[in-house]
Parts: C-alpha cells; sequence; structure tokens
C-alpha cells in the first residue's frame, strides 16, 4: 500500500501558541521524501516543508519543523508561535524516488484562535 | 519567474460533453502531474508526464487522459463528462525526475459538471 494518513481531519491553536499535526505513511522504499504542504482557501498549494528519508536530521524551517521518525513511518509537523495566517488545510504527502508522483494525505484543517 | 499557471479557472460543462484543461509549467520544469481534488476523495493522481512521456498513471478510468508538448505544457482531457468529474484539477510542476525537488502547484481549475 502507498497510503499516507492524517488522523486528525482538523485542530485548533491558539493564536503564538505551538502545535503538532500527525502523519503516517506506508511504503516499501528506502528512499523517498516526504513534504507537507499549505493550502489556504485561495486554493493555492503551497509548500511548507520537505525531509528526505535518508537524512536523520529533522527539518526546519523558521517557525515550521517535523520530526521524522523513519522506522515508525513517522512524520508530523510542529507549528511554533501560531499566526493567524498559517490557518489552512495541511497536506501530508509522499514521493517515490522514481518520479514525482505525490501520494497525499486527506489533510488537517488548522484553525489559529485570535 | 512566472509560477505555474492553469487554464481555465473555472468551467461549467453539461453531462457527456468533453473538456481539456491546460496547464503550463515554470519555464525549465520537465515533470507535470495532474490531481484531482474532491471533498470526498480529497487530491487523488491521475497522471505525470516527463520530457513527453507518461510515466505513471493513476487509478482512473480512460475517460481521462493527458498529453505533454515539446515546450514542457501539458493537457488533460476528460471525455463523457460525469456529475462526478465535478471537481478542482490541479497540475504540478517539478524541475528534477525522481521527487527531489519542490513540486510547484497551480491555482487549479474548477470543474462544475451539471
Amino acid at each position: 500500500a502507498q497510503t499516507v494518513t492524517q488522523s486528525q481531519p482538523e485542530m485548533s491553536v491558539q493564536e503564538a501558541e505551538t502545535v503538532t499535526l500527525s502523519c503516517t505513511y506506508d511504503t516499501s522504499e528506502s528512499d523517498y521524501y516526504l513534504f507537507w504542504y499549505k493550502q489556504p482557501p485561495s486554493r493555492q498549494m503551497i509548500l511548507v516543508i520537505r525531509q528526505e528519508a535518508y537524512k536523520q536530521q529533522n527539518a526546519t524551517e523558521n517557525r515550521f519543523s517535523v520530526n521524522f521518525q523513519k522506522a515508525a513511518k513517522s512524520f508530523s509537523l510542529k507549528i511554533s508561535d501560531s499566526q493567524l495566517g498559517d490557518a489552512a488545510m495541511y497536506f501530508c504527502a509522499r514521493v517515490t524516488n522514481t518520479g514525482n508522483q505525490f501520494y497525499f494525505g486527506t489533510g488537517t484543517s488548522l484553525t489559529v484562535i485570535p | 519567474k512566472a509560477g505555474v499557471t492553469q487554464t481555465p479557472r473555472y468551467l461549467i460543462k453539461t453531462r457527456g460533453q468533453q473538456v481539456t484543461l491546460s496547464c503550463s509549467p515554470i519555464s525549465g520544469h520537465r515533470s507535470v502531474s495532474w490531481y484531482q481534488q474532491t471533498p470526498g476523495q480529497g487530491l487523488q493522481f491521475l497522471f505525470e508526464y516527463f520530457s513527453e512521456t507518461q510515466r505513471n498513471k493513476g487509478n482512473f478510468p480512460g475517460r481521462f487522459s493527458g498529453r505533454q508538448f515539446s515546450n514542457s505544457r501539458s493537457e488533460m482531457n476528460v471525455s463523457t463528462l460525469e456529475l462526478g468529474d465535478s471537481a478542482l484539477y490541479l497540475c504540478a510542476s517539478s524541475f528534477g525526475d525522481r521527487g527531489n525537488t519542490e513540486a510547484f502547484f497551480g491555482q487549479g481549475t474548477r470543474l462544475t459538471v451539471v
């Protein structure tokens, strides 16, 4: 199976607080890439953060960081100092090493409370 | 540089008709992939093209087809439209050929079948 699972359909966080979005995936490959994309109401998919599976170090982009657990096939996204502009649907995705075919999770709708 | 351009942005078609959607990737990108996004099924992979060759195809009926031109622009065609084809169709372009580079998404074409 090539599934990506996001078990939290909806999450909310107070402005300036921290929130973690969960993602697990299934693959038999050893080399692949993981992404978190954000889709605001405009529907434009925007890359949040990217992780190469062969790298043990967790990726970080400003207020966004991941907790990548390869053995557990887990890839969670932590958003620190949440801002109103972070409100969006967040999708976890995996790409194989043989092409650009993305497998997406079902998404987590994040609400930021002022 | 210009982003991924999808045209048209909105489309209303009648059951049984056919439709062609266009995607112009970022200059220099040779990979274009297409996705169907619906509230019920989420984001599902349709197909991916790299240098005019279809490399991967998702689990969609033969009514869905696509092609890529020598300038990397891609089109997807849906024949004999059904109500269930109503969706947001997203295309993504990538520079690399193995999922090791970021995919940039267009704003999508919203197709409504009546």
